[in-house]
């Protein structure tokens, strides 16, 4: 079993959709990473935290440590948000261990 | 800025070549790292550093080696390739020295070894 689990592992909306993405984790951490994937393969980070949410423009992360979930929200969704992302946790020993993404579709 | 550089964009190799990935950045970031992303799994790392001077192994050592001679430079290099090896990789960098601050990837290589 995957250290990070993600889920869906591809999810299909119509343009305007609100969309949670998924990341479950079995180990401790300390801090959890978002990133994207864009379809021509460049990655970008999106959110680091620690606890609690943060926001930026129409992408929500939230975390809570204890229950060991994170989700990525993005209300009104467009194509370009059409994308992987990719949850990566920070472990004891400082590394980053990374989920294998959610593919996201976004439909006009 | 340029922000993290990756060359080449595409290689072939034959097995039992060697080569060296170049990754350089211009942000003066001490902490950067290679990874690499195969099909069905997550990125797993290389080899890092948190600095000129400074490797250390990550999850997926084997057949690769990195030294960090500048700040900015960060070249992985595969002494004998294999097709295991066939994979597409990137570098990161971050300021600080850990993996706590904002990630920052190049645009990745992806290499085919036949």
């Amino acid at each position: 079993k995957n250290e990070v689990e993600q889920s869906p592992q591809n999810l299909t909306a119509q343009e305007g959709e609100f969309i949670t993405i998924n990341c479950s984790y079995s180990v401790g951490i300390s801090a959890l990473h978002w990133l994207q994937q864009h379809p021509g393969g460049g990655i970008v980070s999106l959110f680091m935290l620690s606890s609690g949410k943060k926001k930026h423009g129409r992408l929500i992360a939230t975390i809570n440590i204890q229950e060991k979930h994170s989700s990525l929200h993005i209300t009104a969704s467009h194509p370009r948000d059409s994308a992987v992302y990719i949850c990566a946790v920070i472990t004891g020993n400082e590394k980053l261990t990374f989920g294998t993404g959610t593919r996201l579709t976004i439909i006009p | 800025n340029a922000g993290v550089t990756q060359t080449p964009k595409f290689q072939v190799l034959k097995t039992g070549q060697s080569m060296t990935l170049q990754c350089a950045q211009d942000m003066n970031h001490e902490y950067m790292s290679w990874y690499r992303q195969d099909p069905g799994m997550g990125l797993r790392l290389i080899h890092y550093s948190v600095g000129a001077g400074i490797t250390d192994q990550g999850e997926v050592p084997n057949g690769y080696n990195v030294s960090r001679s500048t700040t900015e430079d960060f070249p992985l290099r595969l002494l004998s390739a294999a097709p295991s090896q066939t994979s597409v990789y990137f570098c990161a960098s971050s300021s600080g020295t850990s993996v706590y601050n904002e990630q920052f990837f190049g645009p990745g290589t992806r290499l085919t070894v036949l």
